[in-house]
């Protein structure tokens, strides 16, 4: 089955430590898209990217890094630079030919403790 | 600026009843889409409608249908017979064609009462 996978769907980790959320599609997607969200609110784009080896800052990329070597994959970072960084994580990905739906995966929560 | 508002943070609906949640979008782009997402309470978000600035008909899918009024810049989501499953966050989305980020509202929390 075509989809996208994020892992792990929870996440612990230490103040101070980065951590490395997974996110990958088997969709041939050509662009990819990591959001946060935080209790109660709507999704905030942390960065997005268009195809391999670049990427675009989003609304809210400060202690935040990515990389995308791969096609299917993009995995976003989350630095000891980000302030607060427990949250909701999502990642998605759209078609370059059809925009008409951008597909989500399951998310990873974060917490940091 | 591109920007979407959903007014209502909450909303309640008897079951089998229809409601409209509302959304309201800015961007000065003729070219755009309009999205509609269910957020259940294990996290995942699920596509539910679509609807493009030049689209002449309203989108419908199943129970779900979008009251696109361009003028006003609305795209409000209308659910009919509301079952119990349809209780769940909903975020209004909009695209523009001269882009390729997604804007999402604030979301409107649905409870589908018995």
């Amino acid at each position: 089955d075509g989809g996208i996978t994020q892992s792990p769907k929870y996440l612990f980790r230490k103040e101070g430590q980065n951590v490395t959320l997974s996110c990958e599609q088997n969709l041939n997607h050509d662009a990819m898209y990591w959001y946060r969200q935080d209790p109660g609110q709507g999704l905030r784009l942390i960065y997005y990217s268009q195809i391999v080896n670049d990427f675009q800052k989003g609304d809210i990329a400060e202690g935040y890094s990515v990389s995308r070597e791969k096609k299917e994959s993009f995995p976003l970072t989350v630095t000891s630079a980000q302030k607060n960084p427990t949250a909701f994580y999502l990642c998605a990905s759209t078609s370059q030919s059809s925009y008409n739906e951008q597909f989500f995966g399951p998310g990873t929560r974060l917490t940091v403790l | 600026a591109q920007k979407i508002t959903q007014t209502q943070p909450g909303m309640f609906v008897q079951e089998k009843e229809a409601v409209t949640l509302d959304c309201t979008y800015d961007t000065s782009d003729p070219s755009y889409g309009l999205f509609w997402y269910k957020q259940p309470s294990s996290g995942e978000m699920i596509f539910l409608i679509y609807q493009g600035s030049y689209d002449q008909q309203n989108a419908t899918e199943g129970r779900y249908s979008l009251n696109f009024q361009k003028a006003r810049k609305s795209a409000n989501l209308v659910i009919s017979a509301s079952q119990l499953g349809d209780s769940a966050m909903y975020f209004c989305a909009m695209r523009v064609n001269t882009g390729n980020q997604f804007y999402f509202g604030t979301g409107t929390s649905l409870t589908v009462i018995p």
